[in-house]
């Protein structure tokens, strides 16, 4: 398996508080990408990083922000966390986009009350 | 309307069987396609990449028409071990994700 950790796996925080989740790779890929999993929508993704420093929107970025100040850490933050953030969070690494294959990591379940 | 869409299921089978999943997709430039399994309360996996002249892994077969924008995955004489969400994903700039359709395999 992919060397790919997410830190924590489960959170429970209340409205309106700050949230920040970690990914952690130990592989080197180039890429790195936050996801959210909800019911009847498959994964959508919120930013993705192509280097350090480097990261641009996904489908569904509002509400989140991103850094990448290394190569194996890409986190995400919950400014000001909202109920309908309330997701499984899933992080992802591949050496190149397209046709390269994404491996996952085991996700984060935060649940915004 | 969906970019990805899958038949939600759940598909119910017993063991031995052979069952068919479809997909269609929206975006005519999508260029990459793919199935991932994911198993419950897992991360989806790479489960194998689709080609314009179909493609066979073992048990499962992969095809893909894209004058249709269809998805298509196979899986044959079917294990308990299969059960599990399968996840259509096309990709044109990024990865586009199908809801995902679940099987079930029992004795």
């Amino acid at each position: 398996d992919a060397g790919i950790t997410q830190s924590p796996r489960h959170k429970v925080t209340e409205t309106g508080t700050p949230v920040t989740l970690r990914c952690h790779q130990t592989e080197n890929h180039r890429y790195m990408y936050w996801y959210r999993q909800d019911p009847g929508h498959g994964l959508r993704l919120i930013h993705y990083s192509y280097g350090v420093k480097d990261t641009d929107k996904g489908e569904v970025s509002d509400g989140y922000s991103v850094s990448r100040s290394k190569t194996e850490d890409f986190l995400l933050t919950l400014e000001s966390a909202t109920s309908s953030q309330t997701s499984v969070y899933f992080c992802a690494i591949s050496e190149s986009p397209g046709s390269n294959e994404q491996f996952f990591g085991p996700g984060t379940r935060l649940t915004v009350l | 309307r969906k970019e990805v869409e899958q038949d939600p299921g759940p598909f119910n089978v017993p063991e031995g069987a052979t069952v068919a999943f479809n997909c269609t997709y929206s975006n005519s430039a999508s260029q990459s396609f793919f199935w991932y399994r994911q198993d419950c309360r897992k991360e989806p996996k790479l489960l194998m990449s689709v080609y314009s002249s179909g493609n066979e892994d073992g048990r499962f077969t992969a095809q893909l028409n894209r004058a249709s924008q269809y998805i298509s995955l196979l899986i044959r004489d079917s294990k308990l071990s299969d059960s599990a969400t399968y996840l259509c994903v096309v990709w044109r700039g990024d990865m586009r994700f199908g809801a995902g359709t679940r099987l079930t395999v029992k004795p």
